[in-house]
């Protein structure tokens, strides 16, 4: 199984909005609505931020939401704020049990 | 929110087999999923597998000969064994619950190199 591809890095101003994208295939990404999205500071464990392609668990912000077209999931941050800093990840059932993560980006905020 | 914790060596040495324990607290280990993801240094996550409390476990199928994850209810914890390893296992392992791909809870991490 291949990783989802991520962009490796997006910058953006405090403020700003920035989208980072997850591609896959119609075997995973574009075959269920299944993806989730994680924020991993360093040194950190990941955080889930969205599931089943659009909803926030209790306790994360509203400025992250996310979409989904065909082979892409979309994660957008809204308001970026100095502590967006971090990688974030995709993830998404593969079919058969199986699931991948997306290559990581590592966003900056400028 | 449940606390999840591993356990094991450190270091491993190459061919040998890795073994970690995650315990679950705060909450019971079931009836719900279990995975282990590692993430080798300056690298990307990796899903290797997962358990359900009943036992019937799924694995990344590029390691599924190498690896075994089993669930203990009595002890509230699951187990990761990485047969044969090599310079590219070392890795941070990480426990976790939820249903995959919703991992909503994870261990802090812990280092296991493989050298000799």
């Amino acid at each position: 199984q291949s990783a989802l591809t991520q962009p490796a890095s997006v910058s953006g101003s405090p403020g700003q909005s920035i989208t980072i994208s997850c591609t896959g295939t119609f075997s995973d990404v574009g075959g269920y609505n299944l993806v989730s999205w994680f924020q991993q500071h360093p040194g950190k464990a990941p955080r889930l931020l969205i599931f089943e392609v659009t909803k926030r668990p209790s306790g994360v912000s509203n400025r992250f939401s996310a979409s989904k077209s065909g082979n892409t999931a979309s994660l957008t941050i809204s308001g970026l704020l100095a502590e967006d800093e971090a990688d974030y990840y995709c993830s998404s059932y593969a079919g058969d049990y199986n699931y991948v993560f997306g290559t990581g980006t590592k966003v900056s905020v400028l | 929110q449940v606390l999840l914790q591993e356990s094991g060596p450190g270091l491993v040495r190459p061919s040998e087999t890795l073994s970690l324990t995650c315990t679950v607290f705060g909450g019971s280990i079931t009836p719900y999923y279990w995975s282990w993801i590692r993430q080798p240094p300056g690298k990307g996550l990796e899903w290797l597998g997962y358990v359900y409390y009943s036992g019937s476990a799924h694995y990344n199928p590029s390691l599924k000969s190498r690896l075994t994850i089993l669930a203990d209810t009595s002890n509230n914890q699951f187990s990761l064994t990485v047969t044969s390893v090599t310079a590219a296992d070392t890795a941070v392992y990480y426990c976790a619950g939820g249903t995959p791909p919703d991992f909503d809870s994870w261990s802090q991490g812990t280092l296991v190199t493989v050298s000799s």
